[in-house]
């Protein structure tokens, strides 16, 4: 699976938009881009993943590059409750395990 | 999303002493179940990969004899940490991965286990 690469910690002002990008140009075809988050001390938690469509759900958005070399992941309206390690781990879809990087440490500033 | 849960949240023991931690899918099958521990401030590494009525697969560098993991049904997997030393004490994860219609493979996690060997 294609290595990814984050900044390690980002702020983010309260009720702003936080704005967390993944570099991953090593991609291949059929590997999608997964972000999961870990709230300290808590398991990880799905957010979102796509292939090269942008995708929105209820908790953010996802951007992928044309060339599918980055991605950026949107949390539209920060809170507090979002300050968490964030990963972006790219994964081909018959792949058996996640396996984490070093994350972006996020940190939602009051 | 599916639900995870590891049972106990959190258990301190004595050096020497065996601990087992229990992982279970609460309202889906799981094909796949996954084992990882967490130090202090760095990421989740992956320890094993289980599959329900097969021996699990050990990432290089975990010893099985260890850390025995059990996958009795699709729904519950067990770690068992084995005469245990103050240096696994830890943060124990597991997850459950599963098929859905529509998006494909899934992974969800459970709230983890943190252990403290004394």
């Amino acid at each position: 699976d294609a290595k990814t690469t984050q900044p390690p910690s980002m702020d983010c002002a309260e009720g702003r938009a936080a704005n967390l990008p993944c570099n991953h140009s090593t991609i291949s075809g059929n590997e999608y881009v997964y972000w999961y988050r870990q709230i300290h001390s808590q398991g990880p938690q799905y957010i979102i993943h796509g292939l090269k469509n942008n995708e929105t759900n209820e908790m953010a958005s996802l951007i992928i590059t044309e060339d599918r070399k980055s991605s950026t992941l949107i949390l539209p309206h920060a809170t507090l409750r979002d300050t968490a390690v964030y990963y972006c781990i790219v994964l081909g879809q018959g792949a058996q395990k996640l396996v984490f990087g070093q994350g972006t440490r996020l940190t939602i500033n009051p | 999303g599916a639900v995870v849960s590891q049972h106990p949240s959190r258990v301190i023991c004595k050096s020497g002493t065996s601990v087992k931690i229990e992982c279970r899918s609460l309202d889906f099958q799981a094909t796949t179940m996954f084992w990882y521990r967490q130090f202090p401030k760095k990421s989740l590494m992956l320890m094993a990969t289980s599959n329900e009525g097969s021996k699990a697969t050990y990432e290089q560098g975990v010893e099985k004899d260890k850390f025995l993991i059990n996958h009795a049904s699709l729904t519950l997997s067990t770690l068992t940490v084995t005469s245990a030393h103050p240096e696994d004490s830890s943060f124990y994860i597991c997850s459950a991965r599963v098929l859905l219609a529509g998006t494909g493979n899934e992974q969800f996690f459970g709230p983890g286990t943190r252990l403290t060997v004394l």
